[in-house]
């Protein structure tokens, strides 16, 4: 299958910095990008859909303004938590889609650890 | 509206015994896919199967098969002669086809098998 590469692994930030993570499609074109988060034993919730060039849509619950979602180009989605606090820390992952109704391939997933 | 339910939280097997997950779904589209993703403990998720709606066909790929029942809203997952790295997270998820790519997640099963 298609490679999506998520980046950093792992971050441990302070409380109230921002944190930025990168999702890249490697070898296709993803015209459409997923933000999931998964809190600890917990399913995936999607947070925000993506598509290149336009606004993120945000599922409800979800501050746009905290969690900002920028895709700018067809292989790199990026999601900034901004003023982070230890509730956020959490498991975060992206997926990646060529087209409408396309095979949507996952990231490795962001432990993100808020202190 | 579409929901998943995987009503197993946690199952415990002991080696080569076999194991069934059970799913269970809701959709209101008639086209629509099922997934299974393995999610270890290092959380990448593991792609395992896509079905479509219209393919009732039961599969099986080595240890792992499914089993589609369109009359019961299941797809459910068994593990034969299950062994100690199938010890993950598993989830099914649901993509209706006005979903565009959005993927709806169980809550997961958690698979213990021991030695």
């Amino acid at each position: 299958g298609a490679v999506v590469s998520q980046h950093p692994s792992r971050v441990i930030c302070k409380s109230g910095t921002s944190v930025k993570i990168e999702c890249r499609s490697l070898d296709f074109q993803a015209t459409t990008m997923f933000w999931y988060r998964q809190f600890p034993k917990q399913s995936l919730m999607l947070m925000a859909t993506s598509n290149e060039g336009s606004k993120a849509t945000y599922e409800q619950g979800v501050e746009k303004d905290k969690f900002l979602i920028n895709h700018a180009s067809l292989t790199l989605s990026t999601l900034t938590v901004t003023s982070a606090h230890p509730e956020d820390s959490s498991f975060y992952i992206c997926s990646a889609a060529q087209g409408v109704n396309t095979e949507a391939f996952f990231g490795q997933g962001t432990r993100l650890t808020v202190v | 509206a579409q929901k998943v339910t995987q009503a197993q939280t946690e199952i415990s097997v002991v080696e080569k015994e076999d194991v069934t997950l059970d799913c269970v779904y809701e959709t209101r589209d008639t086209t629509y896919y099922l997934f299974w993703y393995k999610q270890p403990p290092s959380g990448e998720l593991v792609f395992l199967i896509r079905r479509n709606s219209f393919d009732e066909q039961n599969e099986i790929s080595g240890r792992y098969s499914w089993n589609f029942q369109k009359s019961t809203s299941s797809f459910n997952f068994t593990i034969t002669a299950s062994q100690v790295v199938d010890s993950a997270v598993y989830f099914c998820a649901l993509k209706g086809v006005n979903a565009g790519n959005m993927l709806t997640f169980g809550g997961g099963t958690r698979l213990m098998v021991k030695p």
